[in-house]
């Protein structure tokens, strides 16, 4: 297993379109968490799942960004009518509830620029 | 939700000095706690965590932090910083369902 993978790595989109980004996490995890973080910002919470339970959704999401994870395995993040204030880098993270440290390894994210 | 705060976004010190970088927490619940490190362009790696047991916790590169629970507190230390630590430090806190919160990070620079 090579890690958690996200793609695409980059996306510059134009205000106003929708952008979809994918998350594959560590096979044999069953969580899986998305943040955003900003420049010079900690990981700001967005939403996480438990196979493909969505447990814990943020308050600060708007109703533009949806977050599945059908089948418990890869996840999708849809940031719809983007805006500039999106802009942003959108990590990925995987853990497994199994094992007692509940460690989350984090993607190389994916970096979007709203123009 | 838990959550975290890290006091000062910004520690310079010099080469060879003590590093010590401050993570307080709010938990209703037992607390698991992290510490990670993000370097430039790079993805946030797992420096050292608390669970349970031994409130003394060592991680790579020799760091270690301590859980204090009396003080809310997991603060981060290293007795010699080197060039190479130069980096962000997030210390983050999550309950035993896995619902993970981060602080606003610690940019340390070190100094020749």
């Amino acid at each position: 297993d090579t890690g958690v993978s996200q793609n695409p790595r980059h996306k510059i989109t134009k205000r106003g379109q929708n952008v979809t980004f994918r998350c594959d996490p560590i096979s044999e995890h069953n969580r899986l968490y998305w943040y955003r973080q900003t420049l010079g910002q900690g990981p700001e919470f967005l939403t996480y799942f438990q196979n493909e339970a969505q447990l814990e959704k943020s308050r600060l999401l708007s109703d533009r960004f949806s977050a599945e994870r059908p089948k418990g395995s890869f996840s999708t993040l849809e940031i719809q009518r983007t805006e500039q204030g999106d802009s942003a880098m959108y990590l990925c993270a995987s853990s497994s509830s199994r094992e007692l440290s509940t460690e989350a390894f984090f993607g190389q994210g994916t970096r979007l620029t709203v123009v | 939700a838990q959550s975290v705060t890290q006091l000062g976004s910004h520690v310079s010190v010099s080469e060879g000095a003590l590093v010590l970088l401050r993570c307080n927490y709010s938990s209703s619940v037992p607390p698991y706690l992290f510490w990670y490190v993000q370097y430039p362009n790079q993805g946030l790696q797992l420096l050292l965590k608390y669970t349970t047991g031994a409130t003394l916790v060592k991680g790579i590169n020799g760091f270690e932090a301590e859980f204090k629970k009396s003080e809310t507190s997991f603060h981060l230390t290293k007795p010699s910083a080197h060039m190479s630590d130069a980096a962000e430090y997030f210390c983050a806190v999550s309950d035993r369902e896995g619902d993970m919160r981060f602080g606003a990070g610690t940019r340390l620079t070190v100094k020749p």
